[in-house]
C-alpha cells in the first residue's frame, strides 16, 4: 500500500530563510506528486506536482520541489521565506492506477519568524 | 467559474442528530472526494464518487457514514447519529475526469464544512 511521510509536524524558519519540507512515499511504482497549502480556515491550494518529464517541478510562490526516484523523496524548497508563507503543507500521492485516489501526508505547519 | 462550493461552512449538532454536508463540485468535473480533517491531523481519505457510483469507499466508517452523487444536484455526505468524535473539517474535493490521463486529477478543493459536535 502506498503512504507519505511528511518529517516534522512542526518546522519554523526565519523571513529570508530557506525553506525545506521533507516528503518520502512508499509506492512500488513512481506514483504522481503533489504539494498542496493550507491557510487557515481554507481549503487546499495545489502549489505544484510531478506527473511525469522534468523531476524539478516550479510552483506558485516561488516553491519547487525535486523528485529523486531513489531516494522515494519529493522535497519542496524555497529559498527565501516570506510571512505569508506561514500555513500547513501536505504531500501528495497518487498511484498511476485506474482511479485516483489521492493519499494525504500528516502535514507540516510551517512558521516564519520575523 | 465557481470552484467547488461545499455547505453549510459551519454546521453544530447535538449528539444522535444527523449531519448533511453538500458539495457542489467544480463546473465540469465529475469526480468527487471527500476527506476528513482531525485537528491536528493530516486529511484522511473517506470516499471516492462518480456521478451515481461510489467508486472506492475504503475510508468510510463502516456505520452512520454515507455518501451520494446523484444524477442531478450536489455530493451529499450523511453522518447518522453524530458522536463527538465526528467533529472535524470535511473537506470535498472535485477533478476532472479520472483513469490514466497524465496532469488530470489534481483536486480542487471546498472550503470545508466545520462539524462540532455538542
Amino acid at each position: 500500500a502506498q503512504s507519505v511521510t511528511q518529517l516534522g509536524s512542526h518546522v519554523s524558519v526565519s523571513e529570508g530563510a530557506l525553506v525545506l519540507l521533507r516528503c518520502n512515499y512508499s509506492s512500488s511504482v513512481p506514483p504522481y506528486l503533489f504539494w498542496y497549502v493550507q491557510y487557515p480556515n481554507q481549503g487546499l491550494q495545489l502549489l505544484l506536482k510531478y506527473t511525469t518529464g522534468a523531476t524539478l517541478v516550479k510552483g506558485i510562490n516561488g516553491f519547487e520541489a525535486e523528485f529523486k526516484k531513489s531516494e522515494t523523496s519529493f522535497h519542496l524548497t524555497k529559498p527565501s521565506a516570506h510571512m505569508s508563507d506561514a500555513a500547513e503543507y501536505f504531500c501528495a500521492v497518487r498511484l498511476k492506477t485506474s482511479y485516483d485516489k489521492v493519499i494525504f501526508g500528516p502535514g507540516t505547519s510551517l512558521s516564519v519568524i520575523p | 467559474n465557481a470552484g467547488v462550493m461545499q455547505n453549510p461552512r459551519h454546521l453544530v449538532r447535538r449528539r444522535g442528530q444527523e449531519a448533511r454536508l453538500r458539495c457542489s463540485p467544480m463546473k465540469g468535473h465529475s469526480h468527487v472526494y471527500w476527506y476528513r480533517q482531525l485537528p491536528e491531523e493530516g486529511l484522511k481519505f473517506m470516499v471516492y464518487l462518480q456521478k451515481e457510483n461510489i467508486i472506492d469507499e475504503s475510508g468510510m466508517p463502516k456505520e452512520r457514514f454515507s455518501a451520494e452523487f446523484p444524477k442531478e444536484g450536489p455530493s451529499i455526505l450523511r453522518i447518522q447519529q453524530v458522536v463527538r468524535g465526528d467533529s472535524a473539517a470535511y473537506f470535498c474535493a472535485s477533478s476532472h475526469a479520472g483513469g490514466l490521463t497524465t496532469g488530470a486529477n489534481v483536486l480542487t478543493f471546498g472550503a470545508g464544512s466545520r462539524l462540532t459536535v455538542l
